[in-house]
């Protein structure tokens, strides 16, 4: 069982919608949690990053949470936008090794 | 700035052939360089990462090799590839063990 479960798998909103999207990690403890963005045949970007003692963290419309009591992060976009369509990773880092989600795939429609 | 370049960025090649894929990295020295494998609808799987010239850890085995002859250059390669091969591979970087730094990519088919 991977060690970092996202959800949804996919997910399709439409243009100015909200939306959240989750990742479960098993892993505990770790140094850091990021989610990045991968556009679609493009490298990852880091969007943001959370220390264990964190518990959120926001980079413009992108708002990351972290509940190290139930190992749950989330990432909340406000206001999708058409470019906010991509996968999104979820990735947790232990100690030099970074374990990856499988991703959520978002579609923002017109 | 930092920049992080791959080539080619799509590649066909028969079963059986050889690959050779190549990454390099401008702007930052001893990097730790990292490739990656990702599947169709699959998460990102590292192949190997690397923390100095010569210097070569692999993740998982398989007919793939890496190889690492200058301090910002790291090189994907198989001397026979298998349809399971397909895939898009991504070359990363980072200073010691902190945030990676992805490049954009080569899209993989095996035929």
């Amino acid at each position: 069982k991977n060690q970092v479960e996202q959800s949804p798998q996919s997910l399709i909103i439409l243009e100015g919608k909200n939306c959240t999207l989750q990742c479960n990690y098993t892993v505990s403890p770790f140094s850091n949690l990021r989610w990045y963005k991968q556009d679609t045949g493009r490298g990852p970007v880091s969007l943001t990053i959370m220390t264990f003692s964190e518990n959120t963290k926001s980079n413009g419309r992108y708002t990351a949470t972290l509940d190290a009591d139930t190992k749950q992060s989330s990432l909340h976009i406000t206001a999708s936008q058409l470019s906010d369509s991509a996968s999104y990773i979820c990735v947790v880092t232990v100690n030099n090794d970074m374990r990856f989600g499988a991703g959520t795939r978002l579609t923002v429609k017109p | 700035s930092q920049t992080i370049h791959q080539w080619p960025a799509t590649l066909v090649q028969p079963v059986g052939s050889p690959l050779s894929l190549e990454c390099t990295v401008e702007g930052t020295s001893n990097p730790n360089l990292y490739w990656y494998r990702q599947a169709a609808g699959r998460g990102l799987q590292l192949l190997f990462y690397s923390v100095g010239i010569g210097q070569i850890s692999s993740e998982v085995p398989q007919n793939l090799s890496a190889s690492r002859p200058q301090d910002r250059q790291f090189i994907l390669s198989s001397k026979k590839l298998l349809l399971s091969d397909s895939g898009f591979y991504l070359c990363a970087w980072s200073v010691l063990w902190d945030e990676q730094f992805f490049g954009p990519g080569t899209r993989l088919t095996v035929l």
